[in-house]
């Protein structure tokens, strides 16, 4: 069973840049692993920001955009506001029935 | 608008069975593939089933397959998750979610299940 990894924690200032990565114990994350990037707040249900590595549904905020980098996903959040503060998951499918979330990724905005 | 309701969990014994159920609205139920994705408290969430727009095809993860079954009711627009020989590691809050190309768009609120004697 592959695992996937995210940072534990991650801490941006106001208005800067923050990179959170997804890797997969079994090798590179590729764009067939579809990557899914989810946001959730405390006490909330998870909300879904990036599908398929790159896509953005129409909540997204502009400033969230999704990729490949160095052979993990990657969701990068430029210009942070404290609204981002939350637990961010991504997920990789590997198979129809094998489909596997990293263990998340807080977010500080400080 | 997109409305994804959740029901029917409870607390329940170990051992006992359990049925969600999620009611949807406000797109073409029928033609959606629907995943159920469950989240133990304090932890991160876990993908549990996919269903297809026909009920035809299944896919579950390995720690609920043969213990839950997932199927829908399309002129319901309702979707569920039979959960039997259930055990305090599937404590959790139970979300359905839409998909849309291997990721979700759409979540519920979320219904919680509680295994405990």
């Amino acid at each position: 069973q592959a695992v996937v990894t995210q940072e534990p924690s991650l801490t941006v200032s106001p208005g800067g840049t923050v990179t959170l990565t997804c890797g997969s114990s079994s090798g590179a994350v590729t764009s067939g692993h579809h990557p899914c990037w989810l946001q959730q707040r405390p006490g909330q249900a998870p909300r879904t920001l990036i599908y398929d590595t790159t896509n953005k549904h129409s909540w997204t905020p502009a400033r969230f955009s999704g990729s490949l980098l160095g052979g993990r996903a990657a969701l990068t959040l430029s210009g942070a506001q404290p609204e981002d503060e939350a637990e961010y998951y991504c997920l990789l499918s590997y198979t129809l029935d094998r489909r596997v979330f990293g263990g998340g990724t807080k977010v500080t905005v400080l | 608008q997109v409305q994804l309701v959740e029901s029917g969990g409870g607390v329940v014994q170990p051992g006992g069975s359990l049925r969600l159920s999620c009611a949807a609205s406000g797109f073409a139920f029928s033609s959606s593939n629907m995943h159920w994705v469950r989240q133990p408290p304090g932890k991160g969430p876990e993908w549990v089933t996919i269903i297809g727009p026909d009920g035809n095809a299944q896919h579950y993860a390995d720690s609920v397959k043969g213990k839950f079954t997932v199927s829908r009711d399309n002129s319901k627009n309702t979707l569920y998750l039979q959960m039997n020989s259930l055990r305090p590691e599937d404590t959790a809050v139970y979300y359905c979610a839409k998909d849309i190309a291997w990721g979700f768009d759409y979540w519920g609120r979320g219904t919680l299940v509680t295994v405990s004697s």
